[in-house]
């Protein structure tokens, strides 16, 4: 079985620029779930999604915004690029996601803010 | 909300020395999951546990999660090399309707293992 892509895996943008990544989950996985992930404030959850719908979001800026295809493939948006937007972008899949179900993690989308 | 604290947030063994990450939090969970990520890589999911007292072993490996489910602890024997990497714990954050699709990490404990 192949494992979570994402793309594009590294991206340079400028300050105030908008970005989209995109995260396709193992076959047959039905949850997507987004983490911001910096040295400072470790893993931290963005959004999750389950059927095209968002189930739950977390404590970040409306310029955050996801959503997720028929297919399970999901992107993430991020509007308006800040400096401090720079950190790696990670989607997980899951069969049916919420906490009790293992989470696949892809390799990352690494952004830097310039 | 509810938090999952870990700790140490570092630890700096010689190979063959035992090493051990805790992790609490300030709810009662209803499971615990715990996550490795090597240098450069992404996480992994190692394990879940679901019972009170819970105590569950891979190899070299044990996880307990503790009898009233607020703290569990990742035990590792003789480190390796291999064991080089970030172990996180992760728990759920009930929200008000009662669901647990969040995942809530703590920050990770780096173990880094001298050969």
């Amino acid at each position: 079985k192949a494992g979570v892509t994402q793309t594009p895996r590294y991206l340079i943008k400028t300050r105030g620029q908008q970005v989209t990544l995109s995260c396709s989950p193992i076959s047959g996985h039905r949850s997507v779930s987004w983490y911001q992930q910096t040295p400072g404030q470790g893993l931290q959850f963005l959004f999750e999604y389950f059927s095209e719908t968002q189930r739950n979001k977390g404590n970040f800026p409306g310029r955050f915004s996801g959503r997720q295809f028929s297919n399970s493939r999901s992107e993430m948006n991020v509007s308006t690029l800040e400096l401090g937007d720079s950190a790696l972008y990670l989607c997980a899949s899951s069969l049916y996601g919420g906490s009790s179900y293992e989470q696949y993690f892809g390799p990352g989308t690494r952004l830097t803010v310039t | 909300g509810q938090q999952v604290m870990q700790i140490p947030q570092y630890q700096h063994v010689q190979e063959g020395e035992d090493f051990t990450t805790y992790c609490n939090s300030s709810t009662t969970l209803s499971n615990i999951q715990w996550y490795k990520q090597r240098p450069g890589g992404h996480p992994v999911f190692l394990i879940q546990l679901v019972k009170s007292g819970e105590v569950k072993k891979q190899k070299r490996l044990t996880f307990q999660f503790g009898e009233a489910k607020k703290n569990s602890s990742l035990h590792i024997t003789a480190t390796q090399t291999t064991d080089v990497g970030t172990y996180f714990c992760a728990g759920p954050e009930n929200n008000s309707g009662g669901s647990n699709y969040k995942l809530t990490f703590g920050k990770g404990t780096l173990l880094t293992v001298n050969p």
